[in-house]
C-alpha cells in the first residue's frame, strides 16, 4: 500500500539551514504536502507541491520534488527558534478527494 | 474563534465505556476527516465524509463510527474504548485537495 518515510529527528543551530527529508511510494499522487506541528497545536500547512513541479520556494522555505525517486525534501533557510516543531510529509491520493498518508514526522530542534 | 473546533480536548475513560469526540467547522466545507496520531506513527486516517450523506471508512475505521450531523459537524465514537485507541484524535475539513484545516486534536486516554 502506499507509504510515506521521514526520518524522525533533527537537529540545527539557530541561522543554519534545515533540510528534512522524505520519500514516499504512491507515484500518482497530485499534490504532496508539509505540514507543521507546533506542541498542543493541530498541523498546519506550509507549503503543498503540485506533482508536475520540481522545486517550489515560499520565503524561507524551498520544497524539491524528484518524482523519479519519489523523494521529498524541505529546506527551511535562517532557521530560527520558533521553527522548532514536527514537521510531517504528507501525499495525497490520486483521486484528490483531501484523504492524506502522512509521514511519520520529523522533530526539528534549534538551538540557540 | 477557530475554523475548527474539537471537544472535549482532553477526556481520560475507562475500558469498555463508549465516548463520543465532536467536531465542528465554520470554514463551510463540505469534506470532513477524522485522523488519529500516535508516536513515531504519523496520522492515519479513521473515516472521512464528503458530505452528509456520503461517510466512508479510512485506513484504521474498526473500533470507531462517526456521525454527520449537519456540514459543520462530524463526529467520532468509540462504542467500546479499548486501551490501544489512547491517541491523539485530530479532525479537518478541507473544499478541495490542496488544504486541509486541523482542529487542535483531542488527547483521549484509555485506562
Amino acid at each position: 500500500g502506499e507509504d510515506v518515510e521521514q526520518s524522525l529527528f533533527l537537529s540545527v543551530r539557530e541561522g543554519d539551514s534545515s533540510v528534512i527529508n522524505c520519500t514516499y511510494t504512491d507515484s500518482s499522487s497530485t499534490y504532496l504536502y508539509w505540514y507543521k506541528q507546533e506542541p498542543g497545536a493541530g498541523l498546519q500547512l506550509l507549503t503543498y507541491i503540485f506533482s508536475n513541479m520540481d522545486m517550489k520556494q515560499d520565503q524561507r522555505l524551498t520544497v524539491l520534488l524528484n518524482k523519479k525517486d519519489k523523494h521529498l525534501s524541505l529546506r527551511i533557510a535562517d532557521t530560527q527558534t520558533g521553527d522548532s516543531a514536527i514537521y510531517f510529509c504528507a501525499q495525497g491520493d490520486s483521486g484528490n478527494t483531501g484523504k492524506l498518508i502522512f509521514g511519520q514526522g520529523t522533530t526539528l530542534q534549534v538551538k540557540p | 474563534d477557530a475554523d475548527v473546533t474539537q471537544t472535549p480536548r482532553n477526556r481520560i475513560t475507562k475500558t469498555g465505556k463508549r465516548i463520543m469526540l465532536e467536531c465542528s467547522q465554520t470554514k463551510g466545507h463540505d469534506r470532513m476527516y477524522w485522523y488519529r496520531q500516535d508516536p513515531g506513527l504519523g496520522l492515519r486516517l479513521i473515516y472521512y465524509s464528503f458530505d452528509v450523506k456520503d461517510i466512508n471508512k479510512g485506513e484504521i475505521s474498526d473500533g470507531y463510527s462517526v456521525s454527520r450531523q449537519a456540514q459543520a459537524k462530524f463526529s467520532l465514537s468509540l462504542e467500546s474504548a479499548i486501551p490501544n485507541q489512547t491517541a491523539l484524535y485530530f479532525c479537518a475539513t478541507s473544499d478541495g485537495p490542496t488544504e486541509a484545516f486541523f482542529g487542535q486534536g483531542t488527547r483521549l486516554t484509555v485506562v
